[in-house]
Formats: C-alpha cells, sequence, structure tokens
C-alpha cells in the first residue's frame, strides 16, 4: 500500500529557507502517470497548493510563490523535496505532500502533514 | 489564477439530513473540479474528481454535480463520521494553476 511520509524542521527562522522531504512508500516515484506535489494549510486558513514536480524534474509552481520556491526529485530514494526561501510568519503551515495523477490534477493520495513554524 | 468561491463557509446539520454544498469558479473550468474531505489531524480524502466522478472506496451517499462555472456536492443521509471540513478544487490544466476553495465546515447541529 502506497504511503507518502513528510519529513523536516519544524521550526525555521524568518528569512531562512524552509526544507521538507516526502518519501514515497509502496509505489514508485519514476512512474510516468504521476506528478507528485505540495499542499499547505495555514492555521485556521484554507488549503493552499504551492507546486508539481515530474519524475524527469519538470516543475511548475503557483505563481505567488514561484519566485521562492524550489522542488527536486530524488528518484534513487523514492522522495521529492521542497524548499521555500526567505520564509515569514505567513508561511507558518502544515505542509503536505500528495500524488497528482496525470491525467485530472486532482491530488488521490496524501501524507499525514508536517508542521513548520516560523519564528525567531 | 482562478478564483474558487464556496458557499456557505458553515453548515449546521443533523445526522440523516441531505446537505448540499456549492462551489463557483471565476471562470468556465468545463468539469475540471474534485472535492475533498479534511478531518482535524487527518490527511485530506479525495471525494470526487471530474465534477462527478466518485473515488474509489468512497460511500455512495456522496455525489458531485455541475459544469462551466457553478458545483455542488451533495452528502445523503448524513453519517457521524461526515463531520469535517470539505473543499473544492479546480483542477483545470491551462493556466496550470491549482486553486482550492476556502472551504465549507460542516457541524452537527
Amino acid at each position: 500500500q502506497q504511503q507518502l511520509q513528510e519529513s523536516g524542521p519544524g521550526l525555521v527562522k524568518p528569512s531562512e529557507t524552509l526544507s521538507l522531504t516526502c518519501t514515497v512508500s509502496g509505489a514508485s516515484i519514476s512512474s510516468r502517470t504521476f506528478y507528485w506535489a505540495w499542499i499547505r494549510q495555514p492555521p485556521g486558513k484554507a488549503l493552499e497548493w504551492i507546486g508539481s514536480i515530474w519524475y524527469n524534474g519538470d516543475t511548475y509552481y503557483k505563481p505567488s510563490l514561484k519566485s521562492r520556491v524550489d522542488m527536486v526529485v530524488d528518484t534513487s530514494n523514492n522522495q521529492f523535496s521542497l524548499r521555500l526561501y526567505s520564509v515569514s510568519a505567513a508561511d507558518s503551515a502544515l505542509y503536505y505532500c500528495a500524488r497528482q495523477p496525470l491525467v485530472g490534477d486532482y491530488f488521490d493520495d496524501w501524507g499525514q502533514g508536517a508542521l513548520v513554524t516560523v519564528s525567531s | 489564477d482562478i478564483q474558487m468561491t464556496q458557499s456557505p463557509s458553515f453548515v449546521s446539520a443533523s445526522l440523516g439530513d441531505r446537505v448540499t454544498l456549492t462551489c463557483r469558479a471565476s471562470q468556465d473550468i468545463k468539469r475540471w473540479l474534485a472535492w475533498y474531505q479534511h478531518k482535524p489531524g487527518k490527511a485530506p480524502k479525495l471525494l470526487i474528481y471530474g465534477a462527478s466522478n466518485l473515488q474509489s472506496g468512497v460511500p455512495s451517499r456522496f455525489s458531485g454535480s455541475g459544469s462551466g462555472t457553478d458545483f455542488s456536492l451533495t452528502i445523503d443521509s448524513l453519517q457521524p463520521e461526515d463531520f469535517a471540513t470539505y473543499y473544492c478544487q479546480q483542477t483545470n490544466t491551462f493556466p496550470r494553476a491549482l486553486t482550492f476553495g476556502g472551504g465549507t465546515k460542516v457541524e452537527i447541529k
């Protein structure tokens, strides 16, 4: 059974870089039929898509975050990662990784989420 | 970006009620819409994709309809496990920016 699991620091200082990794088990991240995505939910707010990456490294990002986001895929370890630069308190959120079918662009499998707080 | 507006933002309902949630897109997204159920401390769960396709394993009391800019999610005979927040998401691929609605919280009356 496929599982996605987020990992990374739970506390990041303002202006620094948020780094998270999603480890996929039970399925290959090299599948050509899925994108792999990051989605976040600030406290008390709605879900927000951040960006998506394909097995070959092709990415697309939420336009308003594009200048601060980088996603990479590591097929040898069946992982993909998120980097968000120059963070502020507004980036404090529960961060989810998810699987995204190439056809449809919805999210059909999710990790449990990783809470990241931006604070000095 | 395409904006997604959900209404109402809060619904109070009783067990066994039929509940209809709505979602409006700021432009035509054909049938490129998904619905999710989200409970505190849990991962969101895909319910519906392609506006009306029931995801495998989701109970048949959930149904989706609509096209263009207006969509709805209906829950027939509300069950205790259905009390949650529901989000719509547009999956239109051009322009390729995926957006969620603000959510509708379904609570027990």
